[in-house]
């Protein structure tokens, strides 16, 4: 069984459009991330919830909202997407407020033409 | 705020050459310490972690890491490497509570 699952797995998608990556944990963790690693594979952190609610929001524009329906579900929506956005993108999980290791999804990869 | 940084952008190796990937962090409390791998095309796995205790600690497929405090420093070293090692591999920190923080990450090449 996948641990921490994300869909989906590549999206093409045109500047300007609206799109949302979904992820889900089965490991009953508390903590959910998102990550954007770029294409020099460098990996920063865009957010954090913790029991659904926001813990981290790091300098993203507002064109990203996570939306945490419950504790092992959050989903990346972005507005208006742009070039710039185009990267990988890891949904991840830990438990007890990130003093465990990071379970991590397999990465959507998001190409904006 | 915490920082990681990592040695070597691109480390090129022949098989059954020994390996060691440098590590820093710039934080001063007490720290969690990880390095994962990131095989071509999949996520990141963990290979291994430092919590507490014995500051050499023993992951999988080999690798091991030691953790020197007074150099903030956790460097991952493997004896004999093999092609299949092949990855990119992070170092990460965490602080209890704290956000997790990776390092650019190292590529490493092994050739056969």
């Amino acid at each position: 069984d996948t641990a921490v699952s994300q869909t989906p797995k590549y999206l093409v998608t045109q500047m300007g459009n609206d799109k949302s990556i979904k992820c889900e944990q089965n490991l009953g963790h508390d903590t959910m991330y998102w990550y954007k690693q770029d294409s020099k594979k460098f990996l920063k952190i865009m957010f954090s919830y913790n029991n659904k609610e926001l813990i981290i929001n790091e300098t993203v524009p507002n064109r990203f909202s996570p939306k945490s329906p419950d504790k092992a579900h959050l989903n990346l929506h972005i507005n208006s997407l742009e070039l710039g956005d185009s990267a990988v993108y890891f949904c991840a999980s830990s438990s007890r407020e990130g003093r465990e290791k990071l379970f991590f999804g397999s990465g959507t990869q998001l190409s904006v033409l | 705020a915490q920082s990681v940084s990592q040695h070597n952008h691109h480390v090129i190796l022949s098989e059954a050459a020994s390996l060691e990937l440098g590590c820093n962090y710039s934080y001063g409390g007490t720290v969690n310490l990880f390095w994962y791998v990131q095989y071509p095309g999949q996520h990141l796995q963990l290979l291994l972690k430092y919590f507490s205790g014995d500051p050499l600690v023993k992951g999988i497929k080999g690798f091991e890491a030691e953790f020197i405090k007074s150099k903030f420093s956790f460097n991952l070293r493997k004896p004999s490497v093999q092609w299949s090692d092949t990855a990119e591999y992070f170092c990460a920190v965490n602080n209890y509570g704290q956000n997790f923080v990776f390092g650019p990450g190292t590529r490493l090449s092994v050739l056969p």
